[in-house]
């Protein structure tokens, strides 16, 4: 079976700490993809980073940085000095093999609340 | 570039009844995937339509059904609504590429309530 976990359901921290969101996941391809979306209270999924199956390298970009292991299953996500802004459900993914060209079909994990308080 | 739009944002609907659902892709993105998300169950995937074939599909029943036209812009639609299809219909887009997956960029979602 095919599954994400986001075990944790709400996080609530203060602003300038530091924060990060778990995500683990399982699956028997060994080609597949994995996401972050973010979600404001607006309700519109903003993406924030795919990654393959092949590339474990970790990645920063601004504020944000992404921890991919394989041999956990995990991706996980952190935002370094949080702001307000940043206060959203954040979602972890998985794209399985995608036979056949097929670009929908994401399987996301049930989302962590983060809130920023100042 | 625009944004994918979704109409309406907001319906209102009792059981029984049957909705469409609009969603115009960004210019360009062939590729139109639709999910329902609910307190419950999370982000569900419905199905994904390119170049106006259905190319996959969820685990939803057959009361859920879409389409797409030779422009792109795809609708869903659901018939004999029942209390739990109250939900929030995301639609996605994404380009073509030479194959994985490319980065979906999702609308704003037309909020659905069944009463």
């Amino acid at each position: 079976a095919q599954k994400v976990t986001q075990a944790q359901t709400e996080i609530s921290v203060v602003e300038k700490e530091d924060v990060t969101l778990d995500c683990v996941y399982e699956t028997r391809d060994t080609t597949y993809y994995l996401f972050w979306y973010k979600q404001p209270p607006s309700g519109e999924l903003v993406f924030l980073i795919r990654r393959n199956s092949f590339d474990e390298q970790n990645e920063i970009s601004g504020r944000y940085s992404w921890n991919f292991q394989k041999s956990t299953s995990s991706f996980n996500f952190t935002i370094t000095a949080s702001q307000v802004v940043d206060s959203a459900v954040y979602f972890c993914a998985l794209g399985p093999s995608n036979y056949g060209g097929s670009q929908g079909n994401l399987i996301f994990g049930k989302g962590t609340k983060l809130s920023v308080k100042p | 570039k625009a944004g994918v739009t979704q109409t309406p944002r907001y319906l209102i609907k009792t059981r029984g009844q049957q909705v469409t659902l609009s969603c115009s892709p960004i210019s360009g993105h062939r590729s139109v995937s639709w999910y329902q998300q609910t307190p419950g169950q999370g982000l569900q995937f419905l199905f994904e339509y390119f170049s106006e074939t259905q190319r996959n599909k969820g685990n939803f029943p057959g009361r859920f059904s879409g389409r797409q036209f030779s422009n792109s812009r795809s609708e869903m639609n659901v018939s004999t609504l029942e209390l739990g299809d109250s939900a929030l219909y995301l639609c996605a887009s994404s380009p073509v590429g030479s194959g994985g997956y490319n980065e979906q960029f999702f609308g704003p979602g037309t909020r659905l309530t069944v009463l």
